[in-house]
């Protein structure tokens, strides 16, 4: 089964205006991790978050992590065309030390109206 | 400018045939990624490699499917024999573990018709 989940599957807003996406996923975790995927293109990372951090951001990014409740969303402000693209959280489960591997949620795909 | 590199871009074949993949990890990384998209199953882990050993294949259709890293600069899957079910993007990713995982480096990704 899928460790990560996004939320929602799609998203479409009007350039300009702030964009944000949710991800559950299920066992502990060491790390998250924020993709992007633009149409036809590999996966390019936007942001790490370790299991110990609140918080993280990066230019127009913000992550949140909340290992209470296992979630964590993906904030990107003044949204721009060039943003349209899917977007993954991949998480890095804690269960089997030094043989982890990443594990991808279903995506959320982002539509920037202009 | 350090990236991942794939081959070939574009593959159709018809079913039965080999079909092979090549990637080239960035050089430096310690652990290369063989992950399968398609629109029903969203991107799945095929397997992966640690200074160039196997460390999880439980991704793959054992039968037909198999992985390897003659050296530290190529990485292979092969398809063998290939079916219709198999048409799908084939995408490699490298990156560097310590402490933990970090982040990883997609390659454009072979995209794969199985005729």
């Amino acid at each position: 089964s899928q460790q990560g989940e996004e939320d929602p599957q799609a998203l479409s807003i009007q350039e300009g205006e702030n964009a944000t996406m949710n991800c559950s996923y299920k066992t502990s975790i060491n790390n998250l991790q924020w993709y992007r995927q633009n149409s036809g293109r590999g996966l390019v990372h936007l942001i790490l978050i370790r299991s110990n951090e609140r918080e993280k951001h990066s230019g127009r990014l913000r992550v949140t992590l909340d290992t209470s409740k296992k979630s964590s969303s993906l904030l990107i402000t003044a949204s721009r065309a060039a943003d349209t693209a899917s977007y993954f959280c991949a998480t890095d489960a804690w269960a089997n030390f030094g043989n982890e591997k990443l594990t991808f949620g279903t995506g959320t795909r982002l539509t920037i109206i202009p | 400018d350090a990236r991942v590199t794939q081959t070939p871009r574009h593959k159709v074949t018809e079913m039965g045939q080999e079909v092979t993949m090549r990637c080239q990890p960035i050089l430096g990384h310690n652990t290369v990624f063989w992950y399968r998209q398609t629109m029903m199953q969203g991107l799945e882990l095929l397997a992966y490699f640690r200074n160039r050993a196997p460390l999880d294949d439980s991704g793959m259709p054992k039968d037909r499917f198999s992985a390897e890293m003659p050296d530290a600069t190529l990485a292979t899957l092969k398809i063998q024999p290939s079916e219709p079910r198999d048409s799908a993007v084939y995408f490699c990713a490298s990156g560097y573990r310590d402490s933990q995982l970090g982040e990883q480096f997609f390659g454009p990704g072979t995209r794969l018709t199985v005729l």
